[in-house]
């Protein structure tokens, strides 16, 4: 079975300063690793993903996140916030070779401050 | 169209009333999935249908009862539900369940649904 850990609840953070989100997962076998982005009153919306190659990915909107496989980590971070950012973070885990469950960290509340 | 389509948005009912939930996807998926969550929660799986057949069943409680009438809609029947589930309800498409390695899950808007 797989788990994720988000360590961080909520996270003030100025505009236009740097931002980090914490994703740590635990798994027995191959993983692909997913950041989904929830802003108030809405549903998800997959902002990167991380299958396989390259462990750095991006968004369109700025966001990158790291595959470390040795720290089994998929951090989120984006260089420069905006106020538009602030929304609830998730990042989520399923078993690679699998459709199946996506299994869901606890969730990272982003509010960026003017 | 590239969109997963909730109705209502909103629903309040008594405990005591029969309600359905909603939702469309015009995508060609054959894959479908109801969630329920809490505020500041992640979403919680509760059903999937692959090809319009009850795939998995998260134990969720026999008050709640998923229909697939065709692959574009799924349907959540609502009975005799309790304060505690009230929740946002959200509904997910995918292309394939059983047979492609990935399938990225498209969530619809939610409904919010108050039960008093």
């Amino acid at each position: 079975a797989q788990s994720v850990t988000q360590l961080d609840s909520q996270v003030p953070v100025f505009e236009e300063a740097p931002v980090e989100l914490r994703c740590n997962y635990s798994s027995s076998v191959s993983v692909y690793l997913f950041w989904y982005v929830q802003y108030p009153n809405q549903g998800l919306q997959l902002l990167l993903k991380y299958l396989s190659g390259s462990t750095l990915v991006e968004s369109i909107n700025g966001f990158e996140a790291e595959f470390n496989k040795s720290q089994t980590s998929f951090h989120l971070r984006k260089p420069s916030v905006h106020i538009s950012d602030t929304a609830e973070y998730f990042c989520a885990v399923t078993r690679s070779g699998s459709a199946r469950q996506l299994t869901f960290g606890s969730g990272t509340q982003l509010t960026v401050l003017p | 169209d590239t969109e997963v389509t909730q109705t209502p948005k909103h629903l309040v009912m008594g405990m005591t009333n029969k309600k359905s939930l909603k939702c469309e996807q015009h995508m060609g998926h054959r894959a479908m999935y109801w969630y329920k969550q809490k505020a500041k929660k992640p979403p919680e799986l509760m059903f999937v249908y692959s090809y319009e057949k009850l795939s998995i069943n998260e134990s969720v409680p026999s008050r709640f009862s998923p229909e697939c009438p065709n692959s574009s809609l799924l349907n959540l029947h609502l009975h005799a539900l309790q304060p505690e589930d009230s929740a946002l309800y959200l509904c997910a498409s995918s292309q394939d369940w059983a047979r492609s390695s990935y399938n990225e899950q498209f969530f619809g808007p939610g409904t919010r649904l108050t039960v008093l």
